[in-house]
Protein backbone atom coordinates (compact mmCIF):
# COMPACT_ATOMS: atom_id res chain seq x y z
CA UNK A 1 0.00 0.00 0.00
CA UNK A 2 0.92 3.68 -0.23
CA UNK A 3 3.04 4.56 2.19
CA UNK A 4 5.31 7.97 3.34
CA UNK A 5 8.55 8.13 5.08
CA UNK A 6 10.32 11.47 6.54
CA UNK A 7 13.67 12.15 8.70
CA UNK A 8 13.44 11.23 12.29
CA UNK A 9 13.75 14.59 14.91
CA UNK A 10 13.97 16.27 16.65
CA UNK A 11 15.91 18.58 14.83
CA UNK A 12 17.65 21.28 16.11
CA UNK A 13 18.67 24.78 14.72
CA UNK A 14 19.75 28.40 15.54
CA UNK A 15 17.22 30.78 14.30
CA UNK A 16 18.42 31.76 10.65
CA UNK A 17 19.68 28.42 9.69
CA UNK A 18 18.71 26.28 6.53
CA UNK A 19 16.29 23.50 7.09
CA UNK A 20 15.53 20.53 5.11
CA UNK A 21 13.41 17.61 6.31
CA UNK A 22 13.46 14.52 4.18
CA UNK A 23 10.18 12.81 2.84
CA UNK A 24 10.15 9.90 0.57
CA UNK A 25 6.55 8.29 -0.57
CA UNK A 26 5.34 4.87 -2.28
CA UNK A 27 1.94 4.84 -4.03
CA UNK A 28 0.54 2.92 -6.69
CA UNK A 29 -0.92 6.01 -8.92
CA UNK A 30 -0.40 9.44 -8.71
CA UNK A 31 -0.60 11.11 -5.73
CA UNK A 32 -0.92 15.00 -4.35
CA UNK A 33 1.35 15.76 -1.46
CA UNK A 34 1.44 17.78 1.06
CA UNK A 35 3.15 19.23 4.05
CA UNK A 36 1.34 20.00 7.53
CA UNK A 37 2.72 21.67 10.47
CA UNK A 38 1.20 21.28 13.71
CA UNK A 39 2.21 23.83 16.92
CA UNK A 40 1.99 22.96 20.13
CA UNK A 41 -1.59 21.87 21.51
CA UNK A 42 -2.88 22.41 18.06
CA UNK A 43 -4.48 20.68 15.08
CA UNK A 44 -2.67 20.46 11.80
CA UNK A 45 -2.48 23.08 9.44
CA UNK A 46 -1.61 22.98 5.69
CA UNK A 47 1.67 24.17 4.90
CA UNK A 48 1.79 23.40 1.59
CA UNK A 49 1.04 21.21 -1.62
CA UNK A 50 1.84 20.28 -4.97
CA UNK A 51 -0.56 17.96 -7.16
CA UNK A 52 1.66 16.33 -10.09
CA UNK A 53 5.14 16.10 -10.65
CA UNK A 54 7.34 18.94 -10.87
CA UNK A 55 5.20 21.29 -9.24
CA UNK A 56 6.47 23.61 -6.10
CA UNK A 57 4.80 24.22 -3.45
CA UNK A 58 5.41 27.18 -1.83
CA UNK A 59 4.20 28.95 1.87
CA UNK A 60 5.71 31.48 4.46
CA UNK A 61 9.37 30.75 3.14
CA UNK A 62 8.90 26.96 2.78
CA UNK A 63 9.37 25.18 -0.16
CA UNK A 64 9.02 21.49 -1.56
CA UNK A 65 9.15 20.29 -4.89
CA UNK A 66 7.18 17.45 -6.13
CA UNK A 67 10.08 15.00 -7.88
CA UNK A 68 8.37 11.87 -9.01
CA UNK A 69 11.61 10.30 -10.23
CA UNK A 70 13.13 10.12 -6.55
CA UNK A 71 9.69 9.49 -5.11
CA UNK A 72 10.33 12.67 -2.73
CA UNK A 73 8.98 15.97 -1.26
CA UNK A 74 11.54 17.34 0.74
CA UNK A 75 10.66 20.55 2.84
CA UNK A 76 12.91 23.37 2.64
CA UNK A 77 13.66 26.88 4.31
CA UNK A 78 16.32 28.95 3.48
CA UNK A 79 16.23 30.76 6.91
CA UNK A 80 14.28 29.56 10.27
CA UNK A 81 12.94 31.70 13.05
CA UNK A 82 11.68 30.59 17.00
CA UNK A 83 8.25 30.62 15.61
CA UNK A 84 9.07 27.54 13.02
CA UNK A 85 9.14 25.40 15.93
CA UNK A 86 6.84 22.84 15.21
CA UNK A 87 6.19 19.28 14.39
CA UNK A 88 5.79 18.75 10.40
CA UNK A 89 4.33 16.18 8.33
CA UNK A 90 4.67 14.67 4.77
CA UNK A 91 1.26 12.92 3.87
CA UNK A 92 -0.14 12.36 0.80
CA UNK A 93 -3.31 11.27 -0.95
CA UNK A 94 -3.22 8.94 -3.58
CA UNK A 95 -6.76 9.83 -5.73
CA UNK A 96 -6.19 7.39 -8.65
CA UNK A 97 -6.57 4.46 -6.05
CA UNK A 98 -7.89 4.83 -2.80
CA UNK A 99 -10.39 7.76 -3.09
CA UNK A 100 -10.34 9.56 0.53
CA UNK A 101 -7.19 7.39 2.46
CA UNK A 102 -4.72 10.10 3.42
CA UNK A 103 -1.24 8.51 4.57
CA UNK A 104 0.60 10.65 6.87
CA UNK A 105 4.58 10.48 7.81
CA UNK A 106 5.60 10.24 11.48
CA UNK A 107 6.23 13.47 11.57
CA UNK A 108 9.68 15.76 12.25
CA UNK A 109 9.76 17.79 15.17
CA UNK A 110 11.70 21.00 14.40
CA UNK A 111 13.24 22.90 17.40
CA UNK A 112 14.74 26.46 16.70
CA UNK A 113 16.60 27.99 19.40
CA UNK A 114 17.21 32.15 19.28
CA UNK B 1 -15.14 31.35 11.88
CA UNK B 2 -14.70 28.79 10.39
CA UNK B 3 -13.84 25.70 12.27
CA UNK B 4 -13.97 21.93 12.90
CA UNK B 5 -14.67 21.52 16.58
CA UNK B 6 -14.21 18.49 18.78
CA UNK B 7 -15.64 17.23 22.29
CA UNK B 8 -14.39 16.83 24.41
CA UNK B 9 -10.78 17.99 24.43
CA UNK B 10 -9.68 15.15 27.00
CA UNK B 11 -10.94 12.34 28.28
CA UNK B 12 -9.86 10.02 31.07
CA UNK B 13 -12.31 6.99 31.17
CA UNK B 14 -11.96 2.90 32.08
CA UNK B 15 -12.41 0.04 29.97
CA UNK B 16 -15.40 -1.21 28.23
CA UNK B 17 -17.44 2.11 28.74
CA UNK B 18 -18.87 3.07 25.59
CA UNK B 19 -17.64 6.35 24.57
CA UNK B 20 -18.38 9.09 21.77
CA UNK B 21 -16.21 12.09 20.36
CA UNK B 22 -18.41 14.38 18.76
CA UNK B 23 -16.80 16.08 15.86
CA UNK B 24 -19.15 19.26 14.04
CA UNK B 25 -17.59 21.88 11.16
CA UNK B 26 -19.37 24.61 9.93
CA UNK B 27 -17.86 25.17 6.58
CA UNK B 28 -20.22 22.69 4.66
CA UNK B 29 -17.71 20.48 3.95
CA UNK B 30 -18.41 17.26 2.21
CA UNK B 31 -15.86 15.05 3.58
CA UNK B 32 -14.89 14.41 7.18
CA UNK B 33 -12.11 12.09 8.72
CA UNK B 34 -10.97 10.77 11.76
CA UNK B 35 -7.31 10.31 12.67
CA UNK B 36 -5.38 9.02 15.83
CA UNK B 37 -1.94 10.62 16.58
CA UNK B 38 0.51 7.94 18.31
CA UNK B 39 4.69 8.69 18.94
CA UNK B 40 6.68 7.73 16.16
CA UNK B 41 3.34 6.37 14.20
CA UNK B 42 2.36 9.92 12.83
CA UNK B 43 -1.21 9.77 12.03
CA UNK B 44 -3.57 7.29 11.18
CA UNK B 45 -6.50 7.32 9.24
CA UNK B 46 -9.12 5.38 11.32
CA UNK B 47 -12.54 6.58 8.79
CA UNK B 48 -13.50 8.96 6.23
CA UNK B 49 -17.04 10.27 4.88
CA UNK B 50 -17.20 11.13 1.65
CA UNK B 51 -20.79 12.84 2.49
CA UNK B 52 -23.78 12.28 4.44
CA UNK B 53 -24.51 8.52 4.59
CA UNK B 54 -21.01 7.40 2.92
CA UNK B 55 -18.40 5.92 5.19
CA UNK B 56 -15.46 3.82 4.71
CA UNK B 57 -12.79 2.46 6.36
CA UNK B 58 -9.19 3.69 6.60
CA UNK B 59 -5.97 2.41 7.69
CA UNK B 60 -6.63 1.21 11.66
CA UNK B 61 -10.96 1.16 12.05
CA UNK B 62 -10.59 -2.22 14.38
CA UNK B 63 -12.72 -1.07 17.64
CA UNK B 64 -14.23 2.21 16.00
CA UNK B 65 -17.66 3.65 14.89
CA UNK B 66 -18.59 6.56 12.53
CA UNK B 67 -21.70 7.76 11.21
CA UNK B 68 -23.00 10.42 9.02
CA UNK B 69 -26.07 11.49 9.51
CA UNK B 70 -25.73 15.21 8.80
CA UNK B 71 -23.10 17.06 6.90
CA UNK B 72 -21.82 19.09 9.68
CA UNK B 73 -21.34 16.04 12.16
CA UNK B 74 -19.22 12.99 12.29
CA UNK B 75 -19.06 11.64 15.37
CA UNK B 76 -16.67 8.75 16.34
CA UNK B 77 -17.55 5.86 18.79
CA UNK B 78 -15.83 3.59 20.95
CA UNK B 79 -18.07 0.93 21.44
CA UNK B 80 -15.92 -1.18 23.74
CA UNK B 81 -12.47 1.26 24.73
CA UNK B 82 -9.31 -0.93 25.33
CA UNK B 83 -5.82 0.66 26.77
CA UNK B 84 -4.55 0.65 23.01
CA UNK B 85 -7.15 3.13 21.87
CA UNK B 86 -5.14 5.46 24.23
CA UNK B 87 -4.16 8.26 22.09
CA UNK B 88 -5.01 12.03 20.39
CA UNK B 89 -7.91 11.93 17.88
CA UNK B 90 -8.20 14.86 15.44
CA UNK B 91 -11.20 14.83 12.97
CA UNK B 92 -11.11 17.28 9.86
CA UNK B 93 -12.68 18.18 7.06
CA UNK B 94 -12.57 19.77 3.33
CA UNK B 95 -15.10 21.01 0.77
CA UNK B 96 -14.77 17.95 -1.54
CA UNK B 97 -12.20 15.46 -2.02
CA UNK B 98 -9.80 16.90 -5.00
CA UNK B 99 -6.14 16.96 -4.47
CA UNK B 100 -6.20 21.34 -4.13
CA UNK B 101 -8.52 21.42 -1.28
CA UNK B 102 -6.42 21.20 2.56
CA UNK B 103 -8.41 19.51 5.29
CA UNK B 104 -9.00 21.37 8.28
CA UNK B 105 -8.51 20.22 11.34
CA UNK B 106 -9.80 20.64 14.96
CA UNK B 107 -7.77 20.82 17.70
CA UNK B 108 -7.58 16.81 19.07
CA UNK B 109 -9.36 14.99 21.99
CA UNK B 110 -6.62 13.10 24.07
CA UNK B 111 -8.19 9.75 25.29
CA UNK B 112 -7.04 7.82 28.19
CA UNK B 113 -8.26 4.45 28.58
CA UNK B 114 -7.53 2.90 32.17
Amino acid sequence: GDSVTQMEGPVTLSEEAFLTINCTYTATGYPSLFWYVQYPGEGLQLLLKATKADDKGSNKGFEATYRKETTSFHLEKGSVQVSDSAVYFCALSDQTDSWGKFQFGAGTQVVVTP
Amino acid sequence: EAQVTQNPRYLITVTGKKLTVTCSQNMNHEYMSWYRQDPGLGLRQIYYSMNVEVTDKGDVPEGYKVSRKEKRNFPLILESPSPNQTSLYFCASSPALLPNQPQHFGDGTRLSIL
